[in-house]
């Protein structure tokens, strides 16, 4: 059975750094792109970004590039996204996605909270 | 970048009626690129429909895509309890891939 499973919850400062994760089990991890997506409090679906694992390919949305950086560690079958320095504008749930036509597998959403 | 926007915003409708939501893109998107997800209240989202008419493993067959080139559409033929939900498209074809702003149906 195919499942994505992501890190737990995390609660931030501004000007604090964060690596969330992503493990994918019961496929072969390095051969399906994973997505990240972002949601804000209320509101409706980003695509961030995607990577495949095989060989680290890695693509960013526009409104994205250099705010995160997106990678993956095939022997670990994990997908990370990070941030170097939070701003309160990134609290939101951000979920994963193994694309195989379409998203068809997503994670359960890691819900990061950034506050002073 | 391929701005995909949705119709109507909000769909009030009763259980057992016909759903009919719209997908239109800023560019041709090729109809293998075409994908329905639904989601939940607390919920991550769910794969519908890919490839515009493709329906995803489990996805009863009440759900239906249809569309090309720039107009999309999702048929939902008789609405069910469940089914009340908010449905995003996205387009997949071009990077960046991009989502539709999603359309809610509602219970009338």
């Amino acid at each position: 059975e195919v499942q994505v499973v992501q890190s737990g919850a995390e609660v931030k400062k501004p000007g604090e750094s964060l690596k969330i994760s992503c493990k994918g089990s019961g496929y072969s991890f390095a051969s399906y792109w994973i997505a990240w997506v972002r949601q804000m409090p209320g509101k409706g679906l980003e695509w961030m970004g995607i990577i495949y694992p095989g060989d680290s390919d890695t693509r960013y949305s526009p409104s994205f590039q250099g705010q995160v950086t997106i990678s993956a560690d095939k022997s670990i079958s994990t997908a990370y996204l990070q941030w170097s320095s939070l701003k309160a504008s990134d609290t939101a749930i951000y979920y994963c996605a193994r694309h195989g036509g379409g998203h068809s597998h997503w994670g359960q959403g890691t819900l990061v909270t950034v506050s002073s | 970048e391929v701005v995909l926007t949705q119709s109507p915003g909000t769909l009030s409708l009763s259980p057992g009626e016909r759903a009919t939501l719209s997908c239109r893109a800023s560019q041709s998107v090729s109809s293998t690129y075409l994908a329905w997800y639904q989601q939940k209240p607390g919920q991550a989202p769910r794969l519908l429909i890919y490839g515009t008419s493709s329906r995803a493993t489990g996805i009863p067959d009440r759900f239906s895509g249809s569309g090309s080139g720039t107009d999309f559409t999702l048929t939902i033929s008789r609405l069910e309890p469940e089914d009340f939900a908010v449905y995003y498209c996205q387009q997949y074809g071009t990077t960046p891939w991009t989502f539709g702003q999603g359309t809610k149906v509602e219970i009338k």
